[in-house]
């Protein structure tokens, strides 16, 4: 398995409050994705970076924000959370260029009451 | 339309059955598909890549028809631990656009 790790593995929080999200890798893969997945609608990619201090919008990237200080580290900020950010998130790795392979980590489960 | 398309299932199938997923797109130029595995509250897993008109491995066939923008998964044989929900997965730019997925139960 992939060296990618999460935490919280589950967060409870109130609206308003931020939260921010850890995926930490040990593969030394260049891209970074944060995604989230509600039923009916699949994963849906927030952000990625690819690389350090690189970062990009995905589909649903409002409300969401990240940053990648390190290499191994990819951090998800919701400034102020609301209760449609109820959702499992993933994290996921892949090398980029031409081999597009995600490998993901095990999800946070977040509630926001 | 979305992106990804695919069966809603769930399917629900007794061991050894031949069992068939299909999965439409939008993006025309894209070149690469993937099949992805997830089981129950787990992260998805790759199960298989498709680069040209198909891809096999042991039980599972993958096939691609790009005239008409279909994928397919087969599963032959069908074991209990291939329950688990299929995810179809077709890149876009630097995105990777995911399909709700098709839910697959093998029952005894």
């Amino acid at each position: 398995d992939a060296g990618i790790t999460q935490s919280p593995r589950h967060k409870v929080t109130e609206t308003g409050t931020p939260v921010t999200l850890r995926c930490h890798q040990t593969e030394n893969h260049r891209y970074m994705y944060w995604y989230r997945q509600d039923p009916g609608h699949g994963l849906r990619l927030i952000h990625y970076s690819y690389g350090v201090k690189d970062t990009d919008k995905g589909e649903v990237s409002d409300g969401y924000s990240v940053s990648r200080s390190k290499t191994e580290d990819f951090l998800l900020t919701l400034e102020s959370a609301t209760s449609s950010q109820t959702s499992v998130y993933f994290c996921a790795i892949s090398w980029g260029g031409d081999d597009e392979k995600l490998f993901f980590g095990s999800g946070t489960q977040l509630s926001v009451l | 339309r979305k992106e990804v398309e695919q069966d809603p299932g769930p399917f629900n199938v007794p061991e050894g059955a031949t069992v068939a997923f299909n999965c439409t797109y939008s993006n025309s130029a894209s070149q690469s598909f993937f099949w992805y595995r997830q089981d129950c509250r787990k992260e998805p897993k790759l199960l298989m890549s498709v680069y040209s008109s198909g891809n096999e491995d042991g039980r599972f066939t993958a096939q691609l028809n790009r005239a008409s923008q279909y994928i397919s998964l087969l599963i032959r044989d069908s074991k209990l631990s291939d329950s688990a929900t299929y995810l179809c997965v077709v890149p876009n730019n630097n995105d990777m656009r995911f399909g709700a997925g098709t839910r697959l139960t093998v029952k005894p």
